[in-house]
């Protein structure tokens, strides 16, 4: 069995300011892990993926993840947040099973 | 590479008809997956074809059914539509050789159903 918790409906910053979305899981198996994000209207697009090699994932558009076994975590944080930043995000954890579980989701909302 | 392509993008049906969404993944990708998101349920997992095979499937009812011809291209068929099938389906598409696969989604077809 697997399961995602995104910890935060929203989350509102400032432009220049750190994100941080927070992701908790749980699998019966080593997992794999992703974020991806979606626009207004538009497909998901995948952002980064953990398959068991480092822990600290560098994706796209400055974007980056830890994984944390410990603490079952895989939090998502970029240093600066831009205004085109303002999006949703979702968590997906695959464990023994090609179904993917994914997160309710965190709208990233980004002030001026 | 083209990207996943959906079609048709809009759609407005009645309640009691019937719809059959397509997809065409990524050039090469042989595993389509299929998903309903709605604002109260969130991204749900309907079923994924491997090689025109049903490899997994969510808990939806028979009424949702799919299939994948031997181009790799999906179509999902839902029959006697309910207005609470009104939502996004998105088709996603991958390698699908193993768990770590990344997915690709398409921009969805939005189903609004009256």
């Amino acid at each position: 069995a697997q399961s995602v918790t995104q910890l935060d409906s929203h989350v509102s910053v400032s432009e220049g300011t750190p994100v941080l979305l927070r992701c908790n899981y749980s699998s019966s198996y080593s997992p794999s892990l992703f974020w991806y994000v979606q626009h207004p209207n538009k497909g998901l697009q995948l952002l980064l993926k953990y398959t068991s090699a480092a822990t600290l994932v560098k994706g796209i558009n400055g974007f980056e993840a830890e994984f944390k076994k410990s603490e079952t975590s895989f939090h998502l944080t970029k240093p600066s947040a831009h205004m085109s930043d303002a999006a949703e995000y979702f968590c997906v954890v695959t464990g023994g099973s090609y179904i993917p579980t994914f997160g309710r989701g965190t709208s990233l909302i980004v002030h001026p | 590479k083209a990207g996943v392509t959906q079609t048709p993008r809009y759609l407005i049906k009645t309640r009691g008809q019937q719809v059959t969404l397509s997809c065409s993944p990524i050039s090469g990708h042989r595993s389509v997956s299929w998903y309903q998101q709605t604002p109260g349920q969130g991204l749900q997992f309907l079923f994924e074809y491997f090689s025109e095979t049903q490899r997994n499937k969510g808990n939806f009812p028979g009424r949702f059914s799919g299939r994948q011809f031997s181009n790799s291209r999906s179509e999902m068929n839902v029959s006697t539509l309910e207005l609470g099938d009104s939502a996004l389906y998105l088709c996603a598409s991958s390698s699908g050789t193993d768990r770590s696969y990344e997915q690709y989604f398409g921009p969805g077809t939005r189903l609004t159903v009256t």
